[in-house]
């Protein structure tokens, strides 16, 4: 299995754009986390899936925000308008058998907002 | 909400020294996971402590869960190189769905 696949690795945008950040989990996992990084704040919980419905999304920082889990084998992260303050690494992962086990974590996608 | 707490915040060890890194969480947990992210990686996951009291050991690693199940500690003895890294508990409330990340232990490792 190729794990926890996120594009783009590294996404650099303007003030203002769109930003679209992807994720396919591994698959047979019903669980899907979107997480953000930064040095102030660490690991942050944006989001959590279980069999693509949201579950918890009590930490989108705000409307800016928004996570879409069509299907069992893709998501994506939405910011728009983007701004500076969310440049960060965001995470992807996922788990079998609900939240309670081992998360598979994705290599990330770094985001610049100039 | 839930937090979770680590302390160090950063440890500079020599080669061969001891390290521990404290977790702390402000309610009561299911269980409780460790990762380890290398610099400029992605969180790796370690071990996962369920019983109140468990001590579980990965070779130089060893984890502990307290009684209350509300604190963990991780280990390592006679550190090495490989072991840079940042590292996170991670723990769950009862019946919750939320895996709260601890704000982590970065150590580094000298020679």
């Amino acid at each position: 299995d190729a794990g926890v696949i996120q594009s783009p690795r590294h996404e650099v945008t303007e003030m203002g754009q769109e930003v679209t950040l992807r994720c396919k989990p591994i698959s047979g996992h019903n669980s899907l986390f979107w997480y953000r990084q930064t040095m102030m704040r660490g690991l942050e919980l944006l989001i959590y899936f279980n069999n693509n419905v949201p579950i918890d999304d009590s930490g989108m920082p705000e409307d800016r925000f928004s996570a879409k889990m069509p299907n069992a084998s893709f998501s994506t992260l939405k910011i728009q308008p983007s701004e500076p303050r969310d440049s960060a690494v965001y995470f992807c992962a996922s788990s079998s058998q609900g939240a309670e086990t081992e998360a598979f974590f994705g290599q990330g996608t770094r985001l610049t907002v100039v | 909400g839930q937090q979770v707490m680590q302390i160090p915040q950063y440890q500079h060890v020599q080669e061969g020294e001891d390290f521990t890194t404290y977790c702390n969480s402000s309610t009561t947990l299911s269980n409780i996971q460790w990762y380890k992210q290398r610099p400029g990686g992605h969180p790796v996951f370690l071990i996962q402590l369920v019983k109140s009291g468990e001590v579980k050991k990965q070779k130089r690693l060893t984890f502990q869960f307290g009684e209350a199940k509300k604190n963990s500690s991780l280990h390592i003895t006679a550190t090495q190189t490989t072991d840079v890294g940042t590292y996170f508990c991670a723990g769950f409330t009862g019946g919750g769905n939320k895996l709260t990340f601890g704000t982590g232990t970065q150590l580094k490792v000298e020679l």
